[in-house]
């Protein structure tokens, strides 16, 4: 099974509110946190990542935050537009099976 | 820059027939592969990942298999498909291990009938 719980699984907001997608792992030792953005039919592509010696990352409309006490992180993405829909997914890092493993999915719609 | 190839794009096989997937990374030297596969509406499931020629590791045990014979070229194999086999092939490269970003090829979509 998951050892990256994801949620929501869907995702609708209005063109200019902000979404918000969180990500909890179980391996205290995973140290990378990259999220991914899939369009239908695409390849993932990464859009931003975190290391665990950062709290947070922002890149433009998007940020990452990283509670490793806690053991969750999640994307922010602020001022949303019809062209951030898409699925989202979060990966960490799993030193047990030296794997990177992926969350199931947030597949967010922007409405405009 | 780097860039990561895959082929065939698309493939529609029967159940039964043997699968031959194929990926290769330019513009980088001795790569981390992966591959993985995505059910439809699903997330990544990681099937196999090399860190060098001839090293394979295999992530869940099934009629699938890996080969890499050169440093930039990964194989996906199997030589009898299921039909739980149909889904969105992913080849991955990253330049060092798993606290590297690994970059995604444009997938291989399989459907078995």
């Amino acid at each position: 099974g998951e050892n990256v719980e994801q949620h929501p699984s869907t995702l609708s907001v209005q063109e200019g509110d902000s979404a918000v997608i969180k990500c909890t792992y179980s391996d205290s030792a995973s140290n990378y946190f990259p999220w991914y953005k899939q369009e239908l039919g695409k390849r993932p592509q990464l859009i931003i990542d975190i290391r665990s010696n950062v709290g947070e990352k922002k890149d433009q409309r998007i940020a990452v935050t990283l509670n490793k006490t806690a053991k969750h992180f999640s994307l922010h993405i602020t001022e949303t537009q019809p062209e951030d829909s898409a699925v989202y997914f979060c990966a960490a890092t799993f030193y047990n099976n030296n794997d990177m493993r992926f969350g199931a999915g947030t597949r967010l719609t922007v409405k405009p | 820059s780097q860039t990561i190839h895959q082929w065939p794009a698309t493939l529609v096989q029967p159940v039964g027939s043997p699968l031959s997937l194929e990926c290769t990374v330019e513009g980088t030297s001795n790569p981390n592969l992966y591959w993985y596969r995505q059910a439809a509406g699903r997330g990544l499931q990681l099937l196999f990942y090399s860190v060098g020629i001839g090293q394979i590791s295999s992530e869940v045990p099934q009629n699938l298999s890996a080969s890499r014979p050169q440093d930039r070229q990964f194989i996906l194999s199997s030589k009898k498909l299921l039909l739980s086999d149909s889904g969105f092939y992913l080849c991955a490269w990253s330049v060092r291990d798993i606290t590297d970003t690994q970059y995604f090829g444009p997938g291989t979509r399989l459907t078995v009938l």
